[in-house]
């Protein structure tokens, strides 16, 4: 069974501290990780996929690397609308095509 | 263009009632999810489609749960006898095809069972 634990699950920073949010991950056969983030109220949102150790992916502010049993998505001097709830996700070898998720970290960036 | 589209946003019934809710993949996308999110969690699966037919259902948590997609686009999750504990916010995604391609979610339905 594939699962993911995500950490911290609350994270508050100020505006320009950079920080990272992790996501750890147990696969039989990772086929793809993915990002999302979510606004209250709201659906998820796709930010990344990756698919093999190693690989990096960046967008704005947002920078997301994978290794063999976790990921990082790395904030880069996070601005007041960063603010969301970030989740991870796995599509595992034996799951078919649905994702198994984390819990999400809530992230608030202060102005 | 135009992303997932999911009616209606909120649904409040009463314990034992029946409902449905809609779901309208972006155009071209022949796969098709259903999830459940609940109150501080992720998003959790309930069912995908390939085309017409469900190709997973191990999601669905109970015979009292359906869905359906006839014509291969618009899609229905049907819950029938609703007990307190459905309440939740019902998640509906697609994708190109099946497979390790990104799921565009829509808004989500928040049903709440009184």
């Amino acid at each position: 069974e594939d699962q993911v634990t995500q950490s911290p699950e609350a994270l508050r920073l100020q505006e320009g501290e950079s920080s990272s949010l992790n996501c750890s991950y147990t696969v039989s056969g990772l086929r793809g990780l993915f990002w999302y983030r979510q606004d209250p109220g709201k659906g998820p949102e796709f930010l990344f996929t990756l698919y093999s150790a190693g690989e990096e992916k960046e967008k704005e502010r947002l920078k997301a690397t994978l290794t063999k049993k976790e990921s990082f998505l790395h904030i880069t001097a996070p601005k007041p609308e960063d603010s969301a709830t970030y989740l991870c996700a796995v599509l595992g070898g034996t799951s078919g095509s649905r994702l198994t998720f984390g819990e999400g970290t809530q992230l608030t960036v202060n102005p | 263009g135009a992303g997932v589209s999911q009616t209606p946003s909120n649904k409040v019934t009463e314990k034992g009632k029946y409902v449905e809710l809609r779901c309208d993949p972006i155009s071209g996308h022949t796969a098709l999810y259903w999830y459940r999110q609940s109150l501080g969690q992720g998003p959790e699966f309930l069912i995908y489609f390939q085309g017409t037919g469900a190709a997973d259902d191990s999601g669905l948590p109970n015979d009292r749960f359906f869905a359906v997609r006839p014509e291969g686009s618009v899609s229905t999750l049907k819950i029938q006898r609703t007990e307190r504990g459905d309440s939740a916010v019902y998640l509906c995604a697609s994708s190109l095809a099946g497979g390790p391609y990104e799921q565009y979610f829509g808004p989500g339905t928040r049903l709440t069972v009184t």
